[in-house]
């Protein structure tokens, strides 16, 4: 069975801050994908980043970055210098094997919270 | 259109009555996608389209749900005789995807809010 973990249900920090959201899956597929969505307060489901299970190389894009480890099931996600825009629900997301169809599987969430 | 559109972005419906929730995914997307977010909770798959042919509905609660998508473009789900616990977002979602692709990235829309009274 597929499975998504975030294990932080709510993380607060002051802006500048750096702040890591940890996400952890279970998958038997050798083959698969892992997602970040952030959900602003105005509801939107915004993409930021797509990983597939053969590339573990990390990611960087401005201040958001990403830490793929098979060994570990993990594909966390850290902010540096943190804003107030920040503010939001991140979602880690699977999606696995030849006929998933792109089928996600979405861990519960964490909600950030980004005081000035 | 630039992005998936769906409408009504609220609704609010007495119990037992019927809903429908449209999507009208991004141009050039084969792939529709319907999920289903409760209050708190992540997004939950409920069914796919390629095209107007319905793949995967095995995350639809029962017999009251139904989805179809009859020119491969805009889809419709409908609630029959709904009940207080069908309240949720309901997204709609659509990608690329060619057959078999599981990473290619589905692009969300911002939801219709359904509340049964």
């Amino acid at each position: 069975a597929q499975k998504v973990t975030q294990a932080q249900t709510e993380i607060s920090v002051v802006e500048k801050e750096d702040v890591t959201l940890d996400c952890v899956y279970e998958t038997r597929d050798t083959t698969y994908y892992l997602f970040w969505y952030k959900q602003p307060p105005s509801g939107e489901l915004v993409f930021l980043i797509r990983r597939n299970s053969f590339d573990e190389q990390n990611e960087i894009s401005g201040r958001y970055s990403w830490n793929f480890q098979k060994s570990t099931s993990s594909f966390n996600f850290t902010i540096t210098a943190s804003q107030v825009v920040d503010s939001a629900v991140y979602f880690c997301a699977l999606s696995g094997g030849y006929n998933q169809g792109g089928k996600l599987i979405f861990g519960q969430g964490t909600e950030l919270s980004v005081k000035p | 259109g630039a992005g998936v559109s769906q409408s009504p972005r609220y609704k609010v419906t007495k119990r037992g009555q019927d809903v429908a929730l449209r999507c009208d995914p991004i141009s050039g997307h084969v792939s529709l996608y319907w999920y289903r977010q409760a209050l708190g909770q992540g997004p939950e798959f409920l069914t796919y389209f390629n095209y107007e042919a319905q793949q995967d509905k095995s995350g639809l609660p029962n017999d009251r749900f139904s989805a179809e998508r009859p020119e491969g473009s805009i889809s419709t789900l409908t609630i029959q005789r709904t009940e207080q616990r069908d309240s949720a977002m309901y997204r709609c979602a659509s990608s690329l995807a060619q057959r078999g692709a599981s990473g290619n990235t589905i692009y969300f829309g911002e939801g219709s809010w359904l509340t049964v009274v």
